[in-house]
């Protein structure tokens, strides 16, 4: 079946623009992540949805970062008045419930952004 | 949630097998240790997790030492598509996030 799919791919904007990124989880999955990986560096968490709630929004850096999943399946992570420093991969993931071990993560290609 | 400690890279020859280490000496009763790796331009994917028995699936072998701080994961037969960032986690049971380190850089050589 599908797997977790983002859009765009590549995302080049100028400072101050706003962004959207998109995320697609696998059908059916409750669980929604962002996460954000700066070159070099292991992703970092940003937040997690379960259903249509953010359940634990602690990762995100500031005021500027949004993330939405109104119908509890896509979601868009908006950036507003964007800086040179937000230029990353911003990884989307999904799983198939929340709590419990064996909930694995399964990670989309991610959206690549660039701040210029 | 826990530290790992990771060696930044590590070479293996191709059909060899790859033991690739972990220290977890904080880890808590109740967290689980998780292992992701992340190919070139991909998300990360997962590869195995255990709590204190070994685990074996179809990618990997993971053994965790009876005290368990620290772990080892093993391919046993690398091939050059395991040339890969991997990610040794500790997850408190319950928990959500995924907290990366810098990981081990595995390169397969030919």
């Amino acid at each position: 079946g599908a797997g977790v799919s983002q859009t765009p791919s590549n995302k080049v904007t100028e400072k101050g623009k706003y962004v959207e990124l998109r995320c697609d989880p696998i059908s059916g999955h409750t669980a929604l992540y962002w996460y954000r990986q700066s070159l070099g560096q292991g992703p970092e968490f940003l937040i997690y949805f379960q259903g249509t709630g953010a359940a634990d929004d602690s990762g995100l850096p500031n005021d500027r970062f949004f993330a939405v999943r109104p119908e509890g399946s896509v979601s868009t992570l908006k950036i507003q008045r964007t800086e040179r420093g937000d230029s990353a991969v911003y990884l989307c993931a999904s799983s198939a419930a929340s709590g419990g071990p064996n909930n694995e993560q399964f990670f989309g290609p991610g959206t690549r952004l660039t701040v210029l | 949630d826990a530290k790992t400690t990771q060696p930044t890279s590590m070479d293996c020859a191709e059909g060899r097998a790859a033991n690739l280490p972990c220290n977890h000496s904080t880890i808590s009763g109740n967290e689980y240790v998780y292992w992701y790796r992340q190919i070139h331009s991909q998300g990360p994917q997962y590869i195995i997790h255990g709590l204190k028995n070994n685990e074996t699936n179809e990618m990997a072998s993971l053994i965790i030492t009876e005290d368990r701080k620290s772990s080892t994961l093993i391919l046993p037969h690398a091939t050059l598509r395991d040339t890969a960032v991997y990610y040794c986690i500790v997850r408190p049971q319950g928990a959500q996030k995924l907290v990366f380190g810098q990981g081990t850089r595995l390169t397969i050589n030919p």
